[in-house]
């Protein structure tokens, strides 16, 4: 298993154009989770997914931003009509949630977005 | 809510010297994590601290959980320049277990 992946890695768009980032977790895990990162800050919690159900979506997230976890496997993260303020780096992460067992959270490498 | 402070947010130290960055959060949880991330880069998991009294060690890195006093704190160990990275301490929350996040500390070790 190579880990979290991330795809692309770098996206450049301008203002008012749709991205869509994708993510493909470790395999065995059922949890998948959204941050979104600025500079000098930590990871902002975004939504969540447990296996394909949506379970959580912060309520800083305004309706441009949809994702979805079809199947269960890996998962979508769609902005629409993107503004310079979306720019950040958007990290996926994933773990095998066992209840009492909280498995570790594993992080991909990022998909950076410049809104121009 | 749940909210996670550390301290310092930048250090800057030698090489060779011992320092010690410290993670206040402000409710109860099962769980504390200690991150590094390295500029550009995703992050990548350093520490997992279950309880009470938890100890860990990878090389020059201590970290130590005091759940009553809700702190961890990230000792550093005859620091040298591979250390130079921000480090993020994050803690379970709710019952979802999504992580609340603290600023980070950049730290940039000098020779």
């Amino acid at each position: 298993d190579t880990g979290v992946s991330q795809d692309p890695r770098h996206k450049i768009t301008k203002r008012g154009q749709n991205v869509t980032f994708r993510c493909d977790p470790i395999s065995e895990h059922n949890r998948l989770y959204w941050y979104r990162q600025t500079l000098g800050q930590g990871p902002e919690f975004l939504t969540y997914f447990q296996n394909e159900a949506q379970l959580e979506k912060s309520r800083l997230l305004s309706d441009r931003f949809s994702a979805e976890r079809p199947k269960g496997s890996f998962s979508t993260l769609e902005i629409q009509r993107t503004e310079q303020g979306d720019s950040a780096m958007y990290l996926c992460a994933s773990r095998l949630w066992t209840p009492p067992l909280t498995g570790e959270l594993f992080f991909g490498e990022g998909s950076r977005l410049t809104v121009l | 809510e749940l909210k996670v402070e550390q301290n310092p947010l930048f250090l800057s130290m030698q090489e060779g010297k011992n320092y010690t960055i410290y993670c206040n959060y402000s409710t109860t949880s099962d769980r504390l994590y200690w991150y590094r991330q390295d500029p550009g880069k995703s992050l990548e998991s350093l520490f997992v601290l279950l309880s009470n009294g938890a100890v860990k060690q990878e090389g020059r890195l201590m970290a130590s959980l005091d759940t009553k006093a809700r702190l961890s704190t990230l000792h550093i160990t005859a620091a040298v320049h591979d250390l130079s990275a921000t480090y993020f301490c994050a803690v379970n929350a709710g019952n979802n277990r999504k992580l609340i996040w603290g600023l980070g500390t950049s730290l940039a070790v000098n020779p």
